[in-house]
């Protein structure tokens, strides 16, 4: 069975910093790209970044550029989201999906459960 | 940035009804829109691809048309289960979703 789990989602103060991980189960995760999509509270998705399957490609959206870094370790099935300077206005849930193919951008086949940022002091 | 607007925000509707919410995008996509269901407290499910071709599982009374800069999701006969929110999504430029329609029971 293909599964995404998230983690790493806690309280944090703004300025703060946080890593969030997500673990890949059931398919071989070195052959998909990746992406991280976050919900706030009450509101819409919203796409935060894409990794290719060798991180040779990386896009990130205008709100988050400059402040997180998407990653991943395909050795130990895993991608990451290295979140700094963090702001109340990134307070959601954050999703890892999975892109139906590992050659270029396409539409998300699964996706995790999620796992909740809170950005306050 | 390509925008994504939905319409209607907010539908109201009974079992047996067919409804269909609409997608426009602010600059041609070809057919790169997908379409995902949502309910709460739970991960967005895919269930069109491609503008029309329906994900595996997804029940047959899930329809999907259009190209370019409009498009449309249809469900033929609602059932219980389809009371949910529901997103487009375009990847041909990145990634951008629509603001999403609630489809509510009526």
């Amino acid at each position: 069975e293909v599964q995404l789990v998230e983690s790493g989602g806690v309280l944090v103060q703004p300025g703060g910093s946080l890593r969030l991980s997500c673990a890949a189960s059931g398919f071989t995760f070195s052959s998909f790209g990746m992406n991280w999509v976050r919900q706030a509270p009450g509101k819409g998705l919203e796409w935060v970044s894409y990794i290719s399957t060798s991180s040779s490609t990386i896009y990130y959206a205008d709100s988050v550029k400059g402040r997180f870094t998407i990653s991943r370790d395909n050795a130990k099935n895993s991608l990451y989201l290295q979140m700094n300077s963090l702001r109340a206005e990134d307070t959601a849930v954050y999703y890892c999906a999975r892109v139906n193919n590992g050659h270029t951008i396409d539409y998300f086949d699964c996706w995790g459960q999620g796992t909740l940022v809170t950005v306050s002091s | 940035d390509i925008q994504m607007t939905q319409s209607p925000s907010t539908l109201s509707a009974s079992v047996g009804d067919r409804v269909t919410i609409t997608c426009r995008a602010s600059q041609s996509i070809s057919s790169w829109l997908a379409w995902y269901q949502q309910k709460p407290g739970k991960a967005p499910r895919l269930l069109i691809y491609k503008a029309s071709s329906l994900e595996s599982g997804v029940p047959s009374r899930f329809r999907a048309s259009g190209s370019g800069t409009e498009f449309t999701l249809t469900i033929s006969s609602l059932q219980p289960d389809d009371f949910a929110t529901y997103y487009c999504q375009q990847y041909y430029s990145y990634y951008n979703f629509g603001q999403g329609t609630k489809l509510e029971i009526k």
